[in-house]
């Protein structure tokens, strides 16, 4: 089974609200990373938390990291049109080897 | 800079036929990687060469080959396509570490008949 499962599948939400997602993983990872993907394009890393971390910022994206749960919270606030996208998280399984969850389809409406 | 591009974007073949993705990268990376994303699945990684001259296998490399032609160029090789290697190939490429970060080329989408 997959090492990271994104929750929920898909979000809709309205412009300016803020959107949640969370992503949970089985094995201990050194890092998790979350990732976008707009439609028909390739995947855009957008932040990376390491193991010893429990927060990070970067712009408009909070992310959080509890490793006693094994999980993973994404945060984009004061959402907009653009923010459109499937987001992913991808743990590393050691070495060079990333597994990306199944992903969250957001839906930010005008 | 171009980043990491794929060639070709679109694919049509029939079952039995081969056939090579292309892969290329400009951002002097030594990491190299080919996943398949399928519906409701994510990513999926299928091989992938930490530097010029090696590969591993990763989570569905059956059906599969690879050659890292050089430090540059990542390539993949479908001997005896199938339907179910229907699906969208990425190519990404990183730094040493799983610390960095992967970037993505756009994708290939291949229809096996």
């Amino acid at each position: 089974s997959q090492q990271g499962e994104e929750d929920p599948q898909a979000l809709s939400i309205q412009e300016g609200e803020n959107a949640t997602m969370n992503c949970s993983y089985k094995t201990s990872i050194n890092n998790l990373q979350w990732y976008r993907q707009n439609s028909g394009r390739g995947l855009v890393h957008l932040i990376l938390i390491r193991s010893n971390e429990r927060e990070k910022h970067s712009g408009r994206l909070r992310v959080t990291l509890d490793t006693s749960k094994k999980s993973s919270s994404l945060l984009i606030t004061a959402s907009r049109a653009a923010d459109t996208a499937s987001y992913f998280c991808a743990t590393d399984a050691g070495g060079q080897n990333f597994v990306f969850g199944p992903g969250t389809r957001l839906s930010v409406l005008p | 800079n171009a980043g990491v591009t794929q060639t070709p974007k679109f694919q049509v073949l029939k079952t039995g036929q081969s056939m090579t993705l292309q892969c290329a990268q400009d951002m002097n990376h030594n990491s190299m990687y080919w996943y398949r994303q399928d519906p409701g699945m994510g990513l999926r990684l299928i091989y992938y060469s930490a530097s010029e001259g090696t590969t591993d296998k990763g989570e569905v490399p059956n059906g599969y080959n690879v050659s890292r032609l050089n430090k540059r160029e990542f390539s993949l090789r479908l001997e005896s396509a199938a339907p179910s290697q229907t699906s969208v190939y990425f190519c990404a490429s990183g730094r040493d570490s799983s610390y960095n970060e992967q970037f993505f080329g756009p994708g290939t989408r291949l229809t096996v008949l």
